[in-house]
């Protein structure tokens, strides 16, 4: 089984310009769930979607933003970049419905922005 | 304030001894507990879970879960130098999955 795939795998940005993430969940997984991780923060969680729907949602700003689509595959959206979003953004799914079930990250995508 | 927290370390190990990975967490009604390894410059890897008190075993992995005493920690039986890397703790609780900041393992051959 293919596992969980993002695109692209590294984006450079500059200030004040916005971006959009792809993620693709291992098939049949409805889960999918956005973090950040910087080296000074760690790993952060930005929000979680299942069957097209927000269920969760990380202490973040409105900037970021995110959806799911019908096949489950999901976009995370960030608006007026700065430069502290430069960072990992790693994408991670799940089959478990009631979310504790374990989770299966991506590659990540390394966004700099400048 | 739910905390999640790691000794950053380095740790560091022979070859072939046992690594142990601690972490505490401070969300008292934390449901699921889970270790990942994240090797430097790749994503994190799932590599244990457990949601009852008590010990869980898989290979070389132990996973031990002490709910009273909010302690969770990863036991590496016959450590290799392929073990070296970042270990990730996260806590789950009510839709919150929190991480803590990692513990680095070094497995000196």
């Amino acid at each position: 089984k293919a596992g969980v795939t993002q695109t692209p795998r590294y984006l450079i940005k500059t200030r004040g310009q916005q971006v959009t993430l792809s993620c693709s969940p291992i098939s049949g997984h409805r889960s999918v769930s956005w973090y950040q991780q910087t080296p000074g923060q760690g790993l952060q969680f930005l929000f979680e979607y299942f069957s097209e729907t927000q269920r969760n949602k990380g202490n973040f700003p409105g900037r970021f933003s995110g959806r799911q689509f019908s096949n489950s595959r999901s976009e995370m959206n960030v608006s007026t970049l700065e430069l502290g979003d430069s960072a990992l953004y790693l994408c991670a799914s799940s089959s478990n419905m009631d979310y504790l079930g374990e989770q299966y990250f991506g590659p990540g995508t390394r966004l700099t922005v400048t | 304030q739910k905390e999640v927290e790691q000794n950053s370390g380095p740790l560091s190990v022979p070859e072939g001894a046992i690594a142990s990975l601690n972490c505490t967490y401070s969300d008292r009604g934390s449901q699921s507990f889970f270790w990942y390894r994240q090797y430097s410059g790749k994503s994190p890897e799932l590599i244990m879970f457990i949601y009852s008190n008590g010990d869980k075993e898989d290979g070389r992995f132990t996973a031990q879960l002490n709910k009273a005493s909010q302690y969770v920690s990863l036991l590496i039986r016959d450590s290799q130098p392929s073990d070296s890397a970042t270990y990730l703790c996260a806590v789950y609780n009510n839709n919150d999955m929190r991480f803590g900041a990692g513990t680095r393992l070094t497995v000196k051959p």
